[in-house]
């Protein structure tokens, strides 16, 4: 079934950038998501790209897609300690009700200063 | 953008109680919310799709008779958990397809900020 796979956790210095990844597996997905969720709370639409598009940028957000290897990667520029939180990587697909998301299980972010 | 309510954020009940949890759309019409339930830890897993007006659609595994779902209007989904038990402890989170900022092919969900149950 659809999957996706993320790497747990990354940890960088504040002004740093963070690259972090994503792989999955549905290649009819057309569109793929970054989402934030701070501590206790729900989760925020940070960005989303199109499949048939290689980068899209967002002032401080890079998202690169390589379709052909089903890798998603989001880079953030001059991470900040508020940039710490939990970024889940998803993946639209279709299911009995219509279209649905698929998360990863998350990657915890941490910025020290 | 567009902001999703959820209530209660955190609720304490006795096993054996229902309890019900609401998720409201406050400046869009939502035709189809999504009702979530995350372990802590782990990824999101999607319990049902609710269409409003019509019945809720559940995903394999999850009990219909024990999370009842209601989408009685445009704005407001209900997610009901009947009869709670301490393995029903989790965080529960919502979220609305605005489709008039790319809900329906796009699929863009915006999410409450979730209900953390404990049951005792």
């Amino acid at each position: 079934g659809e999957d996706v796979e993320q790497s747990l956790f990354l940890s960088v210095r504040e002004g740093d950038s963070s690259v972090i990844n994503c792989t999955y597996t549905d290649s009819s997905s057309t569109y793929l998501y970054w989402y934030k969720q701070e501590p206790g709370a729900g989760l925020q639409l940070l960005t989303y790209i199109f499949s048939n598009m290689d980068m899209k940028q967002d002032q401080r957000l890079t998202v690169l897609l390589n379709k052909k290897d089903k890798h998603l990667s989001l880079r953030i520029a001059d991470t900040q300690t508020g940039d710490s939180a939990i970024y889940f990587c998803a993946e639209s697909f279709p299911n009995q009700a219509g279209t649905a998301l698929i998360f990863g299980k998350g990657t915890t972010l941490s910025v020290s200063s | 953008g567009a902001v999703v309510s959820q209530h209660p954020s955190r609720v304490i009940c006795k096993s054996g109680t229902s309890v019900k949890i609401e998720c409201r759309s406050l400046d869009f019409q939502a035709t189809t919310m999504f009702w979530y339930r995350q372990f802590p830890k782990q990824s999101l897993m999607l319990m049902a799709t609710s269409n409003e007006g019509s019945k809720a659609t559940y995903e394999q595994g999850v009990e219909k008779d024990k999370f009842l779902i209601n989408h009685a209007s445009l704005t407001l989904s209900t997610l009901t958990v009947t009869s709670a038990h301490p393995e029903d402890s989790s965080f529960y989170i919502c979220s609305a397809r605005d489709p008039s900022s790319g809900g329906g092919a796009k699929n863009i969900q915006y999410f409450g900020a979730g209900t953390r149950l404990s049951v005792l």
